[in-house]
C-alpha cells in the first residue's frame, strides 16, 4: 500500500458542486499539506496543518476548506465548485522530527475537472 | 509568487550526457529539496540540502548551494532515458511549509 493514499485519483464534478478530496497515511507523520498544481506550473499551497488541532490557510486558500479528522487523515472540500478550480491536487506529508531530513512524502494526486 | 524559480524551463539532452538544472530563491532559507514528477504523477524527493551545506551527492545526482547568490544547482550524470521527468527545486523554511518553482522538464533522448 502507499505511504500516502488519495482519494478519488480523479473527479469530474459540475459548478457549483460540493466535492470532498481525502487524504490518508501511513508515514506517522505530524504535517500534512496541500497543494494544488496547474498544468505546466508548479505546487501552491491551500491549506496545511501541524497537527489534529492545527489548521493553516496558504497562499491560495479562498474557496477550499479542510479538515484534519486524525492524524493520519486530511481532507480538502471545495464548498461550490468553479471551472478554475481545475487542477491537479496534492497532498503530502513530513516529519516535524526528520523533514529537514527527508523532505515531503507526496500522494499521487487527484486530477479533478470542474465543468 | 514562487519563492523558487528553475532555469531552464526545458532542457533536451541526449543519453550519456549531463543535465544541469538551476534554481534561484528570494528570501533566506532554511534548507533546499529537489523533487522529480514523472507525467501527472505524484512528487518523489530526490534530495534535500541544508542551508549549511554546499554540496551534497546521491548516486548520480549531485545537487550544490550557494546561499550568497541564493541558488542551488542540480546535475545528473550519464543521463538515462528514464530520467526524462519534470524536476522542481522547493525552499524549506524554518515555519515549516515549502515553497516549489515552475519546475524544468527534462527530456533524454535515447
Amino acid at each position: 500500500d502507499a505511504d500516502v493514499t488519495q482519494t478519488p485519483r480523479n473527479r469530474i464534478t459540475k459548478t457549483g458542486k460540493r466535492i470532498m478530496l481525502e487524504c490518508s497515511q501511513t508515514k506517522g507523520h505530524d504535517r500534512m499539506y496541500w497543494y494544488r498544481q496547474d498544468p505546466g506550473l508548479g505546487l501552491r499551497l491551500i491549506y496545511y496543518s501541524f497537527d489534529v488541532k492545527d489548521i493553516n490557510k496558504g497562499e491560495i486558500s479562498d474557496g477550499y476548506s479542510v479538515s484534519r479528522q486524525a492524524q493520519a487523515k486530511f481532507s480538502l472540500s471545495l464548498e461550490s465548485a468553479i471551472p478554475n478550480q481545475t487542477a491537479l491536487y496534492f497532498c503530502a506529508t513530513s516529519d516535524s522530527q526528520s523533514d529537514r531530513a527527508y523532505g515531503y512524502t507526496f500522494g499521487s494526486g487527484t486530477r479533478l475537472t470542474v465543468v | 509568487s514562487q519563492q523558487g524559480e528553475e532555469d531552464p524551463q526545458a532542457l533536451s539532452i541526449q543519453e550519456g550526457e549531463n543535465a544541469t538544472m538551476n534554481c534561484s530563491y528570494k528570501t533566506s532559507i532554511n534548507n533546499l529539496q529537489w523533487y522529480r514528477q514523472n507525467s501527472g504523477r505524484g512528487l518523489v524527493h530526490l534530495i534535500l540540502i541544508r542551508s549549511n551545506e554546499r554540496e551534497k551527492h546521491s548516486g548520480r545526482l549531485r545537487v550544490t548551494l550557494d546561499t550568497s547568490k541564493k541558488s542551488s544547482s542540480l546535475l545528473i550524470t550519464a543521463s538515462r532515458a528514464a530520467d526524462t521527468a519534470s524536476y522542481f527545486c522547493a525552499t524549506g523554511h524554518n515555519a515549516g511549509k515549502s515553497t516549489f518553482g515552475d519546475g524544468t522538464t527534462l527530456t533524454v533522448k535515447p
